[in-house]
């Protein structure tokens, strides 16, 4: 069974810019979480979604958002870059609602200049 | 605030020696569970301990989980230079949308 992938894994924007991250779960995977990883913050909780619906949303600024397509794949969009945004993205998918074993992509790497 | 605070915040030992890590937790939970980090990497599933469960084994791994006490020791026993990594504690909340709340993790480094 294939991992949970993320696309790109590695990107370069302009403070202002917007950017669309992709994540595809693991097959069968019907819940898909984002959670933002800088040294400072640790492990921030972004959204949850979960059949096409968000289930949780964590406290971040309503630049953040994120959508779930019928097949699971998930994206979320950053709009308006600040360099404050710069982190590691994680996502991680479970075959049902988020609490249960989490697993993860590699993550995408975005560095805002 | 994080649900979970590990303890300490970095650990260095020996190979062979065992590592024990703690996490600390405020509210009440529906289970809690340990990930490890490869530097810059994504998290990998160590174990989930569920809250009417006391303790829990899988190969090296022993979690441990007082509720009393809102806290959880993992300890990994003959440690290897492999297991050099980021390990966290993530707790689920009860409750049917609970979303997985992870600490700042603990930064352990196994000396060949």
């Amino acid at each position: 069974k294939a991992g949970v992938t993320q696309t790109p894994r590695y990107l370069i924007k302009t403070r202002g810019q917007q950017v669309t991250l992709s994540c595809s779960p693991i097959s069968g995977h019907r819940s898909v979480s984002w959670y933002q990883q800088t040294p400072g913050q640790g492990l921030q909780f972004l959204f949850e979604y979960f059949s096409e619906t968000q289930r949780n949303k964590g406290n971040f600024p309503g630049r953040f958002s994120g959508r779930q397509f019928s097949n699971s794949r998930s994206e979320m969009n950053v709009s308006t870059l600040e360099l404050g945004d710069s982190a590691l993205y994680l996502c991680a998918s479970s075959p049902n609602l988020a609490g249960r074993e989490a697993f993860f992509g590699q993550g995408t790497r975005l560095t805002v200049v | 605030s994080q649900q979970g605070e590990e303890d300490p915040q970095a650990l260095s030992i020996q190979e062979g020696e065992n590592a024990t890590m703690n996490c600390s937790y405020k509210t009440s939970i529906n289970n809690l569970q340990w990930y490890r980090q490869n530097s810059g990497r994504g998290l990998v599933h160590l174990i989930l301990i569920r809250s009417n469960e006391r303790e829990k084994h899988s190969g090296r791994l022993r979690v441990t989980l007082d509720t009393s006490k809102k806290s959880s020791s993992l300890l990994i026993t003959a440690s290897r230079a492999a297991d050099t990594a980021s390990y966290f504690c993530a707790t689920a909340l009860t409750g049917a949308n609970s979303k997985l709340t992870f600490g700042k993790g603990i930064t352990l480094s196994v000396r060949p």
